[in-house]
């Protein structure tokens, strides 16, 4: 089945960076829109940006930009987002979702299982 | 671009209808009809209840629609039952290749 299987908790200290994968399977994974966002204790749900499989062209929340890069590795059909410069308000869980295959920003309509990011000294 | 203005709590008994507001601007909601929600259960992935304003994926109940009306848009839940509590979130493209979300709100069934 179609689904999403992201990489597991991180603790990490302030200033340090994070990396997060997400691993499709199901579906042509060149063919859709990846996206990561994050939900912070308390707080709603908030987009970081987009990656092309196909391409590697990317697309970032204007919030992020400088501090977030989006990858991909076509060969193991696997999204990665990395995130520099942690703050305690990086901690979240992180979602990596699949969008669409022509729109960069529509709805996502398969979602990981999220991966916590703790920052913390 | 700012978040989207949803209302931070709503709730309702059993069997009853409850709408959830979503307000953007011309730039976001009212300028495009890349209008989705979502269903977040704490400790679990989000779930899309509808997308382009008002279609609805297989597999959603159909007490679940979706609606526009210039800058606001709109999810109703009908017939609520106990399992729709929950935390939703409106999303509308933004132009540029970019999106963004509803603050969230909160769904009680009493």
């Amino acid at each position: 089945q179609v689904q999403l299987v992201q990489s597991g908790a991180e603790v990490k200290k302030p200033g340090a960076s994070v990396k997060v994968s997400c691993k499709a399977s199901g579906y042509t994974f060149t063919a859709y829109f990846m996206h990561w966002l994050r939900r912070a204790p308390g707080q709603g749900l908030e987009w970081m940006g987009w990656i092309n499989p196909n391409s590697g062209a990317t697309k970032y929340a204007q919030k992020f930009q400088g501090r977030v890069t989006m990858t991909r590795d076509t060969s193991i059909s696997t999204a990665y987002v990395e995130l520099s410069s942690l703050g305690f308000d990086d901690t979240a869980v992180y979602y990596c979702a699949r969008g669409t295959t022509i729109s960069p920003y529509d709805a996502f309509d398969i979602w990981g299982q999220g991966t916590m990011v703790t920052v913390s000294s | 671009q700012s978040a989207l203005t949803q209302p931070p709590s709503a709730s309702g008994s059993p069997g009853q209808s409850v709408t959830i507001s979503c307000t953007g601007t011309s730039r976001d909601v009212g300028g495009y009809n890349y209008v989705s929600w979502y269903q977040h259960h704490p400790g679990r992935a989000p779930k899309l209840l509808i997308s382009e304003v008002s279609r609805r994926p297989s597999g959603v109940p159909d007490r679940f629609s979706g609606s526009k009306s210039g800058n606001t848009a709109s999810l109703t839940v009908s017939g609520l039952q106990a399992e729709d509590e929950a935390d939703y979130y409106c999303s509308s493209y933004a132009g540029s290749d970019r999106g963004v979300f509803g603050g969230g709100t909160k769904l009680t069934v009493l």
